[in-house]
């Protein structure tokens, strides 16, 4: 199975600032996703990111709000700009294994990144 | 769209005892992934169970096991022998099996929070 780190693991964060989350695997992956969660809410997909192609948004999320760059087959970021409080939320990274290693659907999760907006 | 519907945001049990977790889920699929997560408060998503829709049988792991009942599009929990460390909240999700695009996503429902009472 994969294993995800996650950069920062949380941080606080002023109004009008933006911060970069990094992800990186262990392993070469196709299919990254990034993930929020609101506080004691379920996760809420913002996009997923695949290698040498634009990453594709979920509805209600705008690129311009949360850049995302895939540059090789182990890593990405995700920027979350221009921050105002609602943007506090978990950050979570997700991946799929490598096709070949395993076929089970599942998606391994980084420990997420914790950001609080002041 | 897929949706998945958990009505019971918390639930209780004692130690030792077996307790039952809901899941609904909506799609006009006939192929696909359906899984529990656990997110204890250390924020890890773990994988506690999957099953594939066009396997009849109920998957199990060890004191974890599903009652997947595909024409009602129910996917329940049941924990035997609750362990302290089985608190966590619970998610219920769902992923299409056919793989392209942003419908490859990981559908959430919005979780049950699991006290383990000693």
């Amino acid at each position: 199975s994969a294993v995800i780190s996650q950069k920062p693991s949380r941080d606080i964060c002023q109004r009008g600032t933006s911060l970069t989350i990094q992800c990186q695997v262990d392993s070469q992956v196709t299919m990254m996703f990034w993930y929020r969660q609101q506080p004691g809410q379920s996760l809420t997909l913002i996009a997923t990111a695949n290698q040498g192609s634009e990453a594709t948004y979920e509805s209600g999320f705008v690129i311009d709000k949360f850049p995302i760059s895939r540059p090789n087959l182990t890593f990405s970021t995700l920027t979350v700009s221009n921050m105002s409080p609602e943007d506090s939320s978990i950050y979570l990274c997700s991946v799929e294994d490598a096709p070949g290693r395993s076929n089970t659907g599942e998606l391994f999760f980084g420990e997420g990144s914790r950001l609080t907006v002041l | 769209a897929q949706t998945v519907t958990q009505s019971q945001p918390e639930m209780s049990v004692q130690e030792a005892e077996t307790v039952t977790l809901s899941c609904t889920y909506d799609t006009s699929e006939s192929d696909y992934y359906l899984f529990w997560y656990k997110q204890p408060p250390s924020r890890q998503m773990i994988l506690v169970i999957r099953q594939e829709a066009y396997k009849q049988q109920n998957a199990t792991e060890n004191r974890f096991s599903v009652n997947f009942q595909k024409a009602a599009k129910s996917f329940s929990l049941k924990i035997s022998d609750s362990q302290l460390g089985d608190a966590a909240m619970y998610f219920c999700a769902y992923r299409t099996l056919n793989y392209g695009g942003a419908t490859n996503k990981l559908i959430f429902g919005t979780g049950t929070l699991l006290a383990v009472q000693p």
